[in-house]
């Protein structure tokens, strides 16, 4: 079956610190990669996403990169800030956007 | 451009009742999907209504029906409530992916039901 595994948290960083969360994947075909983050109180936001082999999606910072060879899309940033304490959410979509699976989510806390 | 908006934002049901989750779509967006997300974990696809009808359908049984209507908004319901239905559903719509080629989701903020 089609599955999303993720490192689990919660991560504890302090600000300007590197952030690196791993995410790797199965699933049956050639899926869409997501990341979405859950700030407190909130529904899901669309980070970044990247849609083929060796694509990088990248947005506020983030970037991740579709490595199909090792099924991994690994969320990075080089100097994460307490504004970016939430938590994310790996993702991939499969027949045309019908079902999205997630990851059990990461909870990040950056500490001033 | 309005966002996802849900109805109502938290509500309480005792076991066996039964509970009605309301969603109005983003503007411009025909596809509507539901998904349940239990304390601590990710999201759940329950199901996905695409031009009134289920478009798809996640491992939930049949008491959790829903309906889209004209205007793409939608709703959830749930029968027979049982304690483990407590979660946030969140809904999220979209633009079909055969007519648009784009499959992001936009979610709303939940509704979190508590079933006692």
């Amino acid at each position: 079956g089609n599955s999303v595994t993720q490192m689990e948290g919660p991560v504890t960083l302090s600000e300007e610190a590197f952030l690196t969360i791993n995410c790797t994947y199965t699933a049956t075909g050639y899926p869409s990669l997501f990341w979405y983050v859950q700030y407190p109180g909130e529904g899901l936001q669309l980070l970044l996403k990247a849609t083929k082999a060796d694509d990088k999606g990248s947005n506020k910072g983030f970037e991740a990169t579709y490595r199909k060879e090792t099924t991994s899309f690994h969320l990075e940033k080089g100097s994460v800030q307490v504004s970016d304490s939430a938590v994310y959410f790996c993702a991939l979509s499969l027949n045309y956007g019908q079902n999205f699976v997630f990851g059990p989510g990461t909870r990040l806390s950056v500490l001033p | 451009e309005t966002g996802v908006t849900q109805s109502p934002t938290h509500l309480i049901k005792t076991r066996g009742q039964q509970v009605t989750l309301r969603c109005s779509s983003q503007s411009g967006h025909n596809t509507v999907s539901w998904y349940q997300q239990a304390l601590g974990q990710g999201p759940q696809f329950i199901f996905q209504y695409y031009r009134e009808e289920e478009n798809g359908r996640g491992n939930f049984p049949p008491r959790f029906s829903g309906l889209q209507f004209p205007n793409y908004s939608s709703e959830l319901n749930v029968n027979a409530l049982e304690l483990d239905d407590s979660a946030l559903y969140l809904c999220a719509s979209s633009l079909s992916f055969r007519t648009s080629g784009a499959n992001v989701l936009t979610f709303g903020a939940g509704s979190r039901l508590t079933v006692l």
